[in-house]
């Protein structure tokens, strides 16, 4: 099946600083990108989808100037989490939708847990 | 809207024994697409089975099927034979077909296989 990593892991980083987080699709092409944040115990919530080469859609309540989503070719898109705060640690998870292959099919990352402190 | 329920945010099953994860949704789209995914303790979301709105046939994979029905609008995972590894959360989602194809996901159900 389709390889999507996720780097880093796990960041651990202070208030006020920039995290970015990096979503790759490892064997397909990724024409569509979504980023997802889940909070300890509850659902996933999806933050925003991202095409490769134009700006990304935000839902609804997301900052668009705090999670800034980057989508510059069909291998990778990045999550940038700027002047972090407490409030956004939490576990980002990517998913990667190709142009081929299983219509449905919808292949995530293993996530990344960040902590600010 | 789309809407996706899960009301069991808990269950115990005796290993072997077969176990149903509910599940119901609410769309106006006439053409979506059901999933369910299992996230163990370790974070990721692992793919289980999909179900397409006008599929004629349950789906299944392996020991998992979907009992799907489409005039209650719900989507039941069945897991036969559990296993100890099975143990983990189950995810149902629901995406449209022409839309952005983004997964609108309900909230959970925790399963815990007991020995």
């Amino acid at each position: 099946g389709a390889v999507v990593s996720q780097h880093p892991s796990r960041v651990i980083c202070k208030s006020g600083t920039s995290v970015k987080i990096e979503c790759r699709s490892l064997d397909f092409q990724a024409t569509t990108m979504f980023w997802y944040r889940q909070f300890p115990k509850q659902s996933l919530m999806l933050m925003a989808t991202s095409n490769e080469g134009s700006k990304a859609t935000y839902e609804q309540g997301v900052e668009k100037d705090k999670f800034l989503i980057n989508h510059a070719s069909l291998t990778l898109s990045t999550l940038t989490v700027t002047s972090a705060h407490p409030e956004d640690s939490s576990f980002y998870i990517c998913s990667a939708r190709g142009s081929s292959g299983v219509s449905y099919e919808q292949y995530f990352g293993p996530g990344t847990r960040l902590t600010v402190t | 809207a789309q809407k996706i329920t899960q009301t069991q945010p808990g269950m115990f099953v005796q290993e072997k024994e077969a176990v149903t994860l509910d599940c119901t949704y609410d769309t106006s789209d006439p053409s979506y697409g059901l999933f369910w995914y299992k996230q163990p303790s370790s974070g990721e979301m692992i793919f289980l089975i999909y179900q397409g709105s006008y599929d004629q046939q349950n789906a299944t994979e392996g020991r998992y099927s979907l009992n799907f029905q489409k005039a209650r609008k719900s989507a039941n995972l069945v897991i036969s034979a559990s296993q100890l590894g099975d143990s983990a959360m189950y995810f149902c989602a629901m995406r449209e077909e022409f839309g952005n194809e983004k997964l609108t996901f309900g909230t959970g159900t925790r399963l815990t296989i007991i020995p």
